[in-house]
């Protein structure tokens, strides 16, 4: 079945440090991924996405690429700020020319930005 | 644009109460989600409806989870009789029709308290 594993947090940084959080997946296919992104208190919003191998999502000064190689779509920003602290989750649906997929969702790496 | 709204935001109740949670998607969305989010399992899909039918029920945990979509605005989710275990926050997440349909759109949940 599908999968996602994602690093286990909580990342703790300094504002302006670089972010990597890992995330590797399990999926037959062609999935698209996501990271979504979770602010105290709120609901999950799409943070960027990828549909096909080699895309590069980039939002917010985020940016993750989808590496069918290595099974991978690591998160990166060149310099983190406080408003960055939030829950981030890696996700997948699988391919399919249908409708609705189900997303399947990593376990969330927690970050704290310090000031 | 208002996003998908979730009533109530907050339910405290005790064991064998009935508890109803209400969803009201995005205007035009085809495809509406419920999540449960613990801090011991994570995020996990209960339900998803495709046009208003269920098409992937088998996330409900038990028989005493049900529910229904009676139109394309409106969505409940029932847990009859409540039990503590069934304390969470609960997400509704709705999505469009088209190239954009592998997007999920989260509302702010419900936190669910049993005692």
């Amino acid at each position: 079945g599908n999968s996602v594993t994602q690093m286990e947090g909580p990342v703790t940084l300094s504002e302006e440090a670089f972010l990597t959080i890992n995330c590797t997946y399990t999926a037959t296919g062609y999935p698209s991924l996501f990271w979504y992104v979770q602010y105290p208190g709120e609901g999950l919003q799409l943070l960027l996405k990828a549909t096909k191998a080699d895309d590069k999502g980039s939002n917010k000064g985020f940016e993750a690429t989808y590496r069918k190689e290595t099974t991978s779509f690591h998160l990166e920003k060149g310099s983190v700020q406080v408003s960055d602290s939030a829950v981030y989750f890696c996700a997948l649906t699988p391919f399919s020319s249908g409708s609705a997929r189900q997303l399947t969702f990593g376990s969330g790496t927690q970050l704290t930005v310090l000031p | 644009d208002a996003g998908v709204i979730q009533s109530p935001r907050h339910e405290v109740t005790e064991m064998g109460q009935e508890v109803t949670l209400r969803c009201k998607p995005i205007s035009g969305h085809n495809s509406l989600f419920w999540y449960r989010q613990t801090m011991m399992r994570g995020l996990e899909l209960l339900i998803y409806f495709n046009n208003n039918v269920p098409i992937d029920d088998s996330g409900m945990p038990e028989d005493r989870f049900s529910a229904k979509m009676p139109n394309a605005s409106f969505s409940t989710l029932k847990i009859q009789p409540s039990e503590p275990r069934d304390s969470a926050v609960y997400f509704c997440a709705s999505s469009p029709r088209g190239q954009s349909q592998d997007t999920q759109y989260f509302g702010p949940g419900t936190r669910l308290t049993v005692l």
